[in-house]
């Protein structure tokens, strides 16, 4: 059963627009949610991440916004470049009192920023 | 700069081999964690490791074993390989209980195909 759904696989934005990538999750247990970044051929790189206690935290041209009664979260890319083109993994991570979190992943959104 | 090394970018391997994915980090840290990533799926854990010698399973255990004898080294291991586990591997770490919350660090993935 899939915690983290990232329901659109792909997204083309035009450059200098907006892009919007959204994220659903249904354990409310989660605590910490995350957006990474994944370029072909590489492993994923952290982008962003925001606490269950805050509903919006903003880094430059990218802002994460969090729904926790809808158990919802987006990433906000203001304005896209053609650079920001990759797959854009969610997030969450709950911590069951043991030695470390683990992080649930999403399926990922191909976002495309057209020149 | 966390630096995650993977020793293999591809592998080709026959059904039924012995199979080791090789992974080591240079910041000393404590957790380290086996991903696989397919398409339509995202990323899902295999195992983890939060201390030398120390393991958990993650959410797809089957068919793998870990070994983690040096802080620095994390091992992912295939008994015997069969086509469902070609895939692509990526390794990553963080650091210890006192920030659990810290970002992943990935490497940058082996792509196993098994025959």
């Amino acid at each position: 059963d899939q915690q983290v759904k990232q329901n659109s696989p792909s997204l083309s934005v035009q450059e200098g627009r907006i892009s919007i990538l959204n994220c659903d999750y249904t354990n409310s247990m989660f605590d910490y949610f995350l957006w990474y970044k994944k370029y072909p051929a590489e492993g994923p790189t952290f982008l962003i991440s925001i606490s269950s206690i805050k509903d919006k935290n903003e880094d430059g041209r990218f802002t994460v916004f969090l729904n926790k009664s809808a158990k919802h979260l987006s990433l906000h890319i203001v304005p896209s470049q053609p650079g920001d083109s990759a797959v854009y993994f969610c997030a969450a991570s709950e911590w069951d009192g043991g030695a470390t979190n683990k992080l649930i992943f999403g399926t990922g959104t191909l976002l495309a920023v057209q020149p | 700069d966390v630096k995650v090394t993977q020793s293999s970018r591809y592998l080709v391997k026959r059904t039924g081999e012995k199979v080791f994915l090789e992974c080591v980090q240079d910041m000393d840290h404590e957790n380290m964690f086996w991903y696989r990533q397919d398409p339509g799926l995202g990323l899902r854990l295999i195992y983890f490791s939060y201390d030398v010698k120390m393991k958990e399973k993650g959410d797809i255990p089957e068919g793998y074993s870990v070994s983690r004898e040096k802080k620095e080294r994390f091992s992912l291991i295939l008994e015997s390989a069969s086509t469902n586990q070609t895939s692509m591997y990526l390794c990553a770490s963080s650091p210890g209980t006192g920030s659990y919350n810290s970002p992943l660090h990935f490497g940058n993935g082996t792509r196993l195909t098994v025959t």
